[in-house]
Order: structure tokens, then sequence, then C-alpha cells
């Protein structure tokens, strides 16, 4: 298996612009997590999905960001209008059923002027 | 919420000698506790993880202790090797729910 597979890997953009980060979990897998790691902050987690159900998205920062999970193969986090606070790396990562072992992809690291 | 504290941020050992990384943690419900390691550039990667009902578990020169009781947490790395330069983070959930994270400890082992 190839893991999960986040893309792009790197991403700049120009405040204002909208953004869409992409992740496809493991295979099987039914729990997807995204998650923001900043210097500051750290290891934060956004939202989490559940069976392709948003089951807390108490960490979304505010209404800028979206996620959807359209099927259980493909997730999207969607910042618009982005704001030059939202430069940091994002990780998806993902978990089979009854398991507790979560997998994360490599990253998208955003950059916004 | 969970809360969880990891302590140092920062560790810096001779090559050889042994690493401890300490977390604290908030939710006495909380029942999973997974070890990541972070190389540059590069995602979270499990190393270790414990389950409340047991109190240490070890892998080669890896090993967790778990004080349920005090709510805290221990990681320890064995004849230190350079490989083991990464930042490492703890965490707790309650079993198939969120991961809440360490703010992380960077190690750097010295040749």
């Amino acid at each position: 298996d190839a893991g999960v597979i986040q893309s792009p890997r790197h991403e700049v953009t120009e405040m204002g612009q909208e953004v869409t980060l992409r992740c496809k979990p493991i295979s099987g897998h039914n729990s997807l997590f995204w998650y923001r790691q900043t210097m500051m902050r750290g290891l934060e987690l956004l939202i989490y999905f559940n069976n392709n159900v948003p089951i807390d998205d108490s960490g979304m920062p505010e209404d800028r960001f979206s996620a959807k999970m359209p099927n259980a193969s493909f997730s999207t986090l969607k910042i618009q209008p982005s704001e030059p606070r939202d430069s940091a790396v994002y990780f998806c990562a993902s978990r089979g059923s009854g398991a507790t072992e979560a997998f994360f992809g490599q990253g998208t690291r955003l950059t916004v002027v | 919420g969970e809360n969880v504290e990891q302590h140092p941020s920062t560790l810096s050992v001779q090559e050889g000698d042994s690493a401890v990384i300490k977390c604290t943690y908030s939710d006495s419900a909380s029942n999973y506790f997974p070890w990541y390691k972070q190389e540059l550039g590069k995602g979270p990667q499990l190393i270790i993880d414990i389950r409340s009902n047991v109190g240490e578990k070890k892998d080669q020169r890896i090993a967790v202790t778990l004080n349920k009781t005090a709510k805290h947490f221990s990681l320890h790395i064995t004849e230190t090797q350079p490989e083991d330069s990464a930042v490492y983070f703890c965490a707790a959930s309650r079993g198939d729910y969120k991961l809440s994270f360490g703010a992380g400890t960077t190690v750097t082992v010295r040749a």
C-alpha cells in the first residue's frame, strides 16, 4: 500500500486566494483526520471523519475552512479566502475500523503570502 | 477536552546514552497512548503505543511506561544512535476517538 497520499506537497498562494488540499486515505480505512502543524501550536486536529461523515469539526478555525469527504477514498480541505496566518503544514491521517493506530501522510506545506 | 503536556521541549544526549521524554494527560477516560517520531519533511510515524490495561511495553531499544493513577506516561530510548534524532510526540485518546498531541520534543543525539 502506498500509504496516505496528500497533494500538493507544497503550495504557495497569495492572500485572498482559495486553496484546496487533497488526501487519499489508505484503502479500507474508515476514519480520516486533518491536522495542522505550526511551531506555535503544534499538531492541532481540525476535523475528524468516520465512514465519510464529519464527526468532530470543533477544531476548524473559522468559516474560511471547510472539509469534505465525498467518498471513502478522497477528502479535501479548502481555505477560502486564505490568509498569511494559515501558513502551516497540513497533515491528513487515516485509521482502520476498530484500530487505534493512525497513519499520517507526508503533509502539505502551505505558504500564504 | 483532553490536554496533553510534554517535557522537555528539547533534549540533547550523547550517542549511547538514554533519552527520556515525559507526558501528562488530563482526561481520565483516555485509554490509548501512542508515541510518534517525525523526521524533517515527513509526517509523524508511530513508533510504539500502550493501552491503559498495560503498565509497560518494550520494543528493542524503545520502551513506554504508563501510570494511570498519576495520569502520566514516558518514552525511554536506550543506547541512542544518530538516527534517533527527530521530533517525538506523545498523544492520548479514548481508543477510537481523536488523538490529542503533546507539543513535541526535539531530540538530538551527539556523535
